[in-house]
């Protein structure tokens, strides 16, 4: 089975600018969850989908964004780029909404520079 | 609030010594903890959690609720065990985790 797969590995943006990353998930999972990784702050959730609904989201600003298609497949936006905004972005995928016997799986993840 | 603790960044031990990489998590519910590993240019993935209680790569962990620890074990590092490890907490159904800081383990012959 192909894992959690993350578009594109890099992206390199101007501050002001808006990003889209990209993840499919593992065949048959349809949670996905989206996470920030910077060295200062560590790994940060975002948010979740599942069936194409947001179930939960972090403390981020509203700048940032996602959604999740009927295959499954994410994406996440990120509008009006801060410097601040640089990391790396993982996404990860599970079988279940949440509980029980239902692991994440992450991908390689996504590193944003914002210049 | 919900918060997971790991108080040592680096922990650095010599090929064959035990190894102990410490957890604690603030929750007032009935937590799930995991163990995440990240090996160098690898992935994030799953070690442990703890509704498994299995032994992976010679692994292992309690969950301890009275001091609401999850400490990660092994009797014998081997080189090939340092990495960057994180222990994570989820809560309330939702695949939201919180995750310490990392303990990056580093094993020398």
């Amino acid at each position: 089975k192909a894992g959690v797969t993350q578009t594109p590995r890099y992206l390199i943006k101007t501050r002001g600018q808006q990003v889209t990353l990209s993840c499919s998930p593992i065949s048959g999972h349809r949670s996905v969850s989206w996470y920030q990784q910077t060295p200062g702050q560590g790994l940060q959730f975002l948010f979740e989908y599942f069936s194409e609904t947001q179930r939960n989201k972090g403390n981020f600003p509203g700048r940032f964004s996602g959604r999740q298609f009927s295959n499954s497949r994410s994406e996440m936006n990120v509008s009006t780029l801060e410097l601040g905004d640089s990391a790396l972005y993982l996404c990860a995928s599970s079988s279940e909404p949440g509980g029980g016997n239902s692991p994440l799986h992450f991908g390689n993840g996504t590193r944003l520079t914002v210049t | 609030a919900q918060r997971v603790t790991q108080p040592e960044k680096l922990l650095s031990v010599f090929k064959g010594a035990p190894v102990e990489l410490k957890c604690n998590y603030s929750y007032s519910g009935s937590p799930e903890l995991f163990w995440y590993v990240q090996y160098s240019r690898q992935r994030l993935q799953l070690l442990l959690r703890h509704i498994s209680r299995e032994s992976i790569k010679g692994f292992t962990a309690d969950l301890n609720k009275g001091e609401t620890s999850f400490h990660l074990k092994k009797p014998f590092a081997q080189e090939e065990d340092s990495a960057m490890y994180y222990c994570a907490l989820r809560t309330g159904g939702y695949n939201k985790l919180i995750f310490g800081a990392g303990t990056r383990l580093a094993v020398h012959p």
